[in-house]
């Protein structure tokens, strides 16, 4: 079974302008989470959606925004890049709503560095 | 506000059993979760309890006590390939809201 998949693995942006990742999840998987990883920060969580409807959403500016397609697939768009969103951006999906039985499973990320 | 608090580094020999402990405070609580991160990699599940009580999964187990908001982590019989991070994180709600520690380094010394 492939795992989850994001691209691109790495991205330079400039200031001001605005960037879309894309998440491809387990088939099967309903759920799909988006996180922030900055050194010493650990996770931040950014959004979570099952089945197209956004259920949680972290405390992020509106510049942070996603969505989720009929097939699962996930985008995250940001606008208005700022040097402070430079991290690594994790995609994780999900069989069910939490627990035991549907822990989460990353995608290698995507590297976001603002210049 | 919600936080988890976890050792920002621990070193341990090889061979030798370590414990990664964390203790929380979060408005909600579901379960504690696990999670191994190399290098480079993507974070992988080690282990969720939702009880108090040791669960235990090969080398690594897990401990919860809900009555004093903390677990921990014990990884036995050390090998260099546990050499990561190790995140604690916290199911707030149903819906999966996850709350993460900042990670703790393991550093195995041969």
């Amino acid at each position: 079974k492939a795992g989850v998949t994001q691209t691109p693995r790495y991205l330079i942006k400039t200031r001001g302008q605005q960037v879309t990742l894309s998440c491809s999840p387990i088939s099967g998987h309903r759920s799909v989470s988006w996180y922030q990883q900055t050194p010493g920060q650990g996770l931040q969580f950014l959004f979570e959606y099952f089945s197209e409807t956004q259920r949680n959403k972290g405390n992020f500016p509106g510049r942070f925004s996603g969505r989720q397609f009929s097939n699962s697939r996930s985008e995250m768009n940001v606008s208005t890049l700022e040097l402070g969103d430079s991290a690594l951006y994790l995609c994780a999906s999900s069989y069910g709503t939490g627990g035991w039985d549907s822990p989460l499973h990353f995608g290698n990320g995507t590297r976001l560095t603002v210049t | 506000g919600q936080s988890l608090e976890q050792p920002s580094e621990v070193t341990a020999v090889e061979g030798a059993i370590v414990q990664i402990n964390c203790t929380y405070q979060t408005s909600g609580f579901y379960g504690l979760s696990w999670y191994q991160q190399h290098d480079g990699g993507a974070p992988t599940f080690l282990s969720y309890n939702a009880l108090d009580g040791l669960e235990e999964t090969g080398r690594f187990s897990s401990f919860l006590s809900r009555s004093d908001s903390y677990g921990y982590l014990l990884l036995q019989e050390l090998q260099m390939k546990d050499s990561a991070s190790y995140f604690c994180a916290v199911n707030m709600d149903s819906n999966y809201q996850l709350i993460w520690g900042a990670g703790t380094k393991l550093i195995i010394k041969p």
